[in-house]
């Protein structure tokens, strides 16, 4: 079945820090991506999204790319903030949304 | 403004006692969607229904149940509750199955505590 894998956290950055959080799936079909971001005490909320390989989202200076050829959707940003830090889910969706286990950042000031 | 509510945001009960968890949505969303989250878990679904009169099973649908008489609505029972169901419970919506148009929007959740 189709199945999210995403790095275990928690991650610990410096502000400005680059960050990279790695997702990869196992899908039949042509599933949709997605990132999710759960700020503390609240529910998940959409950070970005693609919809079919080479398809890059993008919000709030993050970014992932759709790699088909090797089952990805890394998260990226290249300069965090304090106000970052929170819980990141990677999804996908062909049917119903699988969501991963989702990956703590904390980012230091 | 559409928005997706949940209530209550805290709820304390005792084992054994039948719960009732409330989710409304003002989208006129068809897919409703019932999830828990626990730590080293991440979300699990529990139940999910794609109209009014339907409702399926997740894969942690056991002590658990849904019903879907109106769009707007989609309340989860806990029959019996158990320790083991202390979590935080979340709600959420989405317009259309499959595709690229299927982003779920998220309540903010209930915390319930099965002592």
């Amino acid at each position: 079945g189709n199945s999210v894998t995403q790095m275990e956290g928690p991650v610990t950055l410096s502000e400005e820090a680059f960050l990279t959080i790695n997702c990869t799936y196992t899908a039949t079909g042509y599933p949709s991506l997605f990132w999710y971001v759960q700020y503390p005490g609240e529910g998940l909320q959409l950070l970005l999204k693609a919809t079919k390989a080479d398809d890059k989202g993008s919000n709030k200076g993050f970014e992932a790319t759709y790699r088909k050829e090797t089952t990805s959707f890394h998260l990226e940003k290249g300069s965090v903030q304090v106000s970052d830090s929170a819980v990141y889910f990677c999804a996908l969706s062909d049917d119903k949304i699988i969501f991963g286990k989702g990956t703590r950042l904390h980012i230091l000031p | 403004d559409a928005e997706i509510t949940q209530s209550p945001r805290h709820k304390i009960t005792e084992t054994g006692r039948q719960v009732t968890l409330a989710c409304h949505q003002t989208w006129n969303h068809n897919n409703m969607f019932w999830y828990r989250q626990d730590l080293g878990h991440g979300l699990r679904l529990i139940h999910y229904s794609y109209g009014v009169q339907d409702t399926n099973k997740g894969e942690v649908s056991d002590g658990y149940s849904v019903s879907r008489s109106n769009t707007e609505d989609l309340p989860l029972t806990l029959e019996s509750a158990a320790s083991s169901q202390t979590s935080v419970y979340f709600c959420a919506s989405s317009p259309l199955a499959g595709g690229a148009y299927n982003e779920q929007f998220f309540g903010p959740g209930t915390r319930l505590t099965v002592l």
